[in-house]
């Protein structure tokens, strides 16, 4: 069985101060992938990353990046200089094998607040 | 734009009510979802289809009931067996497992 753990309930940060948010997953599939949304107050998943199981470079864009490590079943996300709109929940997710239809299961999520 | 419409956006029932969620996408994804998010446990799998005509549960279907007549339309249906109804559902779709996932804004049902 599949599952995503992300031990972090709640950060709070000041805005500019930097942050990682874990996220450490269980699979016995050799391919997967992983997932990072951020879900603002509105409610909708907004689509983040995706990383294949066989790629493990960092990948930065903007202020974000990700640090996908098989050896420890982990795939990280730092936000640099953290800003007020970054405010949100965020959830790590996996999925199985591609096929027609791969389900996700996703972690609990790691609710971030950026204060001023 | 394409993208996945859900409504409403609140739903109030009443208990022992039978209540359908509606979800529909514009994208020509092939596979669609239905989630569930409870506070502080994530997303939770109810329902998944790869085609029209053909569903599969998915972790916590019990409850719950869908149709895919079209490939466009995935309705959800929380019947009165649900016993803890109330929740944020959330609607997804993908072209192919493993791709991208394009999630839908959500209907909050409120059961009193």
């Amino acid at each position: 069985a599949q599952k995503v753990t992300q031990a972090q309930t709640e950060i709070s940060v000041v805005e500019k101060e930097d942050v990682t948010l874990d996220c450490v997953y269980e699979t016995r599939d050799t391919t997967y992938y992983l997932f990072w949304y951020k879900q603002p107050p509105s409610g909708e998943l907004v689509f983040l990353i995706r990383r294949n199981s066989f790629d493990e470079q960092n990948e930065i864009s903007g202020r974000y990046s990700w640090n996908f490590q098989k050896s420890t079943s982990s795939f990280n996300f730092t936000i640099t200089a953290s800003q007020v709109v970054d405010s949100a929940v965020y959830f790590c997710a996996l999925s199985e094998a591609p096929g027609t239809a791969s389900k996700l299961t996703f972690g609990t999520g790691t609710r971030l607040q950026v204060t001023l | 734009d394409g993208g996945i419409t859900q409504s409403p956006k609140y739903l109030f029932r009443k208990e022992g009510q039978n209540v359908t969620l509606s979800c529909e996408q514009n994208l020509n994804h092939d596979a669609m979802y239905w989630y569930r998010q409870d506070p502080g446990q994530g997303l939770r799998l109810i329902y998944y289809s790869q085609i029209v005509n053909d569903f599969q549960k998915g972790d916590i279907a019990e409850g719950y009931s869908v149709s895919r007549e079209k490939k466009e339309s995935f309705p959800l249906t929380v019947t009165s067996a649900q016993k803890n109804p109330t929740a944020f559902y959330l609607c997804a779709s993908s072209l192919r497992g493993g791709d991208g996932y394009t999630f839908g804004s959500g209907t909050r049902l409120t059961v009193v």
